[in-house]
């Protein structure tokens, strides 16, 4: 099993739309949780991020981890066109293990 | 003012040379990182340096050496280029307190 898992999409949601994206992982060491959104040709620009179990919420984005079911997701509410890119979940210990990324069509 | 910035953005290069790669950041962190990310947009690690000193080396080729001349630097050098090292890679940074911040990347072809 990979370290990190990711569906890579494409995921299309209409304009207005809640959406959820999802990582699972294997590494129970994992304890520093992070949402990477990258649009092309651009670095990944930090989202999110959690320390341990629980919620976070920064205005339209909520991140969520459950460490007992080792898996993580970052929710979009009122998704706009704007948010079209490519999310990759991130995990950290000694390093930063990220997942292969979802692409998101965010559609007017 | 930008945080971490690479040098050059693209570069296009034949295979046998050998070429690098600049990072600076002045954020004031302690630990940078190499990371590649191919053509189907996996990110993956590559090298990571604190304070100047190696501490992690991912399985990566001898061709490509990582230097470390101050802690606000990382840089990567790559000998005897290959096709299959086309990618585009990213340097980044963090301290104890922050995630990772990354620069805008070096879109690196070899034909």
């Amino acid at each position: 099993q990979k370290e990190v898992e990711q569906d890579p999409g494409p995921l299309s949601v209409p304009e207005g739309a809640i959406v959820s994206l999802n990582c699972t992982y294997s590494n129970s060491a994992f304890q520093y949780f992070m949402w990477y959104r990258q649009y092309s040709r651009k670095g990944p620009e930090l989202l999110m991020y959690t320390y341990s179990s629980g919620n976070k919420e920064d205005g339209r984005f909520t991140a969520q981890v459950d460490k007992s079911s080792k898996y993580i997701s970052l929710f979009i509410r009122d998704s706009q066109p704007s948010d079209s890119a490519t999310y990759l979940c991130a995990m950290r210990d000694d390093k930063i293990i990220f997942g292969k990324g979802t692409r998101l069509h965010i559609l007017p | 003012d930008t945080a971490v910035s690479q040098t050059p953005k693209y570069l296009v290069t034949q295979m046998g040379n050998d070429k690098s790669i600049k990072c600076e950041q002045n954020l004031g962190h302690d630990t940078m990182y190499w990371y590649k990310q191919d053509s189907k947009k996996f990110l993956k690690i590559m090298f990571s340096y604190n304070n100047k000193e190696l501490i992690i080396n991912e399985t990566v080729p001898n061709r490509f050496s990582p230097k470390s001349p101050d802690k606000a630097h990382l840089n990567l050098h790559i000998n005897s280029l290959e096709l299959g090292d086309s990618a585009v890679y990213f340097c980044a940074s963090r301290d104890g307190n922050t995630e990772a911040f990354f620069g805008q990347g070096t879109r690196l072809t070899v034909v």
